[in-house]
């Protein structure tokens, strides 16, 4: 069954320091999203991507954050400078343009800023 | 604002004793109703997508029903390997990247 890869599945980085989250969506899916779970929260909704741009985000998804379609198969989010409170479980989903069988979700990269 | 709440937070079962979780929703619109198992750190797997008032899916022990204001998931004679944490989430109509807002989840244990 096809899946959404994510790497790598722990980072830990210094507060301050950029890092860059990796996804492989699936090959013929056309949205993308970012999500994250701060420990005991609820998922929330970053930002979704589609025909090369950012379609919608969230009032989290500030400054500090970018996406990007860097080739065809790889979807990248970048945190710029690294927060405390950006410690959480960042999950990548993709979805087919008929949202009926709805996202497929990649298992998570978390990140703990230190 | 959309607004998805989960009850009960946890759940503890007997194998084969069967229960419900309930979400109740805020939406100005429902696109759709989804429902998703989460495993300890583990991205949300896919269960059921919902559509309109009446709906029902099944899917081996779990079944969901949706009404205008909330939607079960109903488990009968449950297993310990349907220990997990079980989401639910709204899509509303406006917008288009049909993002999803999630409830808390409610934690279900299965005892053997």
């Amino acid at each position: 069954e096809p899946e959404v890869t994510q790497t790598p599945s722990h980072q830990v980085t210094q507060m301050g320091q950029e890092v860059i989250l990796r996804c492989v969506p699936i090959s013929n899916h056309l949205y993308f999203y970012w999500y994250r779970q701060i420990l005991g929260q609820k998922v929330e909704f970053l930002v979704s991507f589609y025909n090369n741009e950012i379609s919608e985000k969230s009032e989290i998804f500030d400054d500090q954050f970018s996406v990007e379609r860097p080739d065809g198969s790889n979807f990248t989010l970048k945190i710029r400078s690294t927060k405390l409170e950006d410690s959480a479980m960042y999950f990548c989903a993709s979805r087919r343009v008929d949202s009926g069988y709805g996202y497929t979700f990649g298992s998570g990269t978390r990140l703990t800023v230190v | 604002e959309d607004q998805v709440t989960q009850s009960p937070e946890a759940l503890r079962l007997q194998e084969g004793e069967s229960s419900s979780l309930n979400c109740s929703y805020t939406v100005s619109g429902l696109r759709g109703l989804f429902w998703y198992r989460q495993d300890p750190g583990k991205g949300p797997e896919f269960l059921f997508t919902l559509y309109s008032a009446g709906e029902e899916k099944e899917k081996e022990r779990l079944k969901a029903t949706l009404t205008k204001k909330e939607s079960f998931l109903h488990i009968t004679a449950p297993k310990p390997e349907d220990s997990a944490t079980y989401l639910c989430a709204v899509q509303a109509l406006s917008g288009s990247a049909r993002q999803l807002t999630f409830g808390s989840g409610t934690q279900l244990t299965v005892l053997p």
